[in-house]
């Protein structure tokens, strides 16, 4: 039974670039949320996808954007990376009924 | 705000004997609470989970207590053992149309020594 799976698992950009990350969720789990984690601090919600739709946000800026495919799996995308956008970007996967959220190992971003 | 707080940034236990991690919270809304181990270089793993109405769930060696009337929740691991090495994170989410999102606290780092 796979888990939650991203790619890719590190990436290097530098100011004002775009960036897209993948999620593929765990296999019978149909939500996906994203998280960014900056070093030294827990998790931060950055939105959930259900359905293809975003269903919930964070306080994050619009330059963060998403989507969701039919087969359930996720991109996060972010517009004009700033230095501050470097983080762990962490997928999680759930059912839609289950409160449980299972996570990715994570993209490591660093933004130059 | 921060509204689930981990007030401990670290702990360090003799293997054998009982690990106690804390986690305060804010919000009288949240519902359903959890706890996440993680390695470096790794995502959150879960570990265990407690819904507001309980006040202790046990799974194995992990042990959750949690108390409402504090907004308080701990989470025991008996025994320790050098593999439980890791940054412990509590997580809660409201129900409603706030559920699914989790709000985590800061971490402990726990390190079971042999």
């Amino acid at each position: 039974d796979a888990g939650v799976t991203q790619s890719p698992t590190h990436l290097i950009k530098t100011r004002g670039q775009q960036v897209t990350l993948r999620c593929s969720p765990k296999s019978g789990h149909d939500t996906v949320s994203w998280y960014q984690q900056a070093l030294g601090q827990g998790p931060q919600f950055i939105f959930q996808y259900y359905e293809e739709e975003e269903r919930q946000r964070g306080n994050f800026p619009d330059r963060f954007s998403g989507h969701q495919f039919p087969n359930y799996s996720s991109e996060l995308n972010v517009n004009a990376l700033l230095l501050g956008d470097s983080a762990l970007y962490l997928c999680a996967s759930s059912d839609d009924l289950g409160d449980t959220q299972y996570f990715g190992p994570g993209t490591r971003l660093t933004v130059l | 705000d921060q509204q689930v707080k981990q007030n401990s940034p670290s702990l360090s236990v003799q293997e054998g004997r009982i690990s106690i991690l804390n986690c305060d919270y804010t919000n009288s809304m949240f519902d359903y609470f959890l706890w996440y181990k993680k390695y470096p270089a790794e995502g959150p793993t879960f570990l265990i989970s407690i819904s507001s109405i309980k006040d202790k769930n046990e799974d194995g060696r992990f042990t959750v207590f949690l108390n409402k009337s504090a907004k308080h929740l701990s989470l025991h691991i008996v025994p320790s053992q050098p593999g439980d090495s890791a940054v412990y994170f509590c997580a809660a989410s409201a129900g409603g149309n706030q559920g699914g999102k989790l709000i985590f606290g800061q971490g402990t780092e726990l390190s079971v020594k042999p």
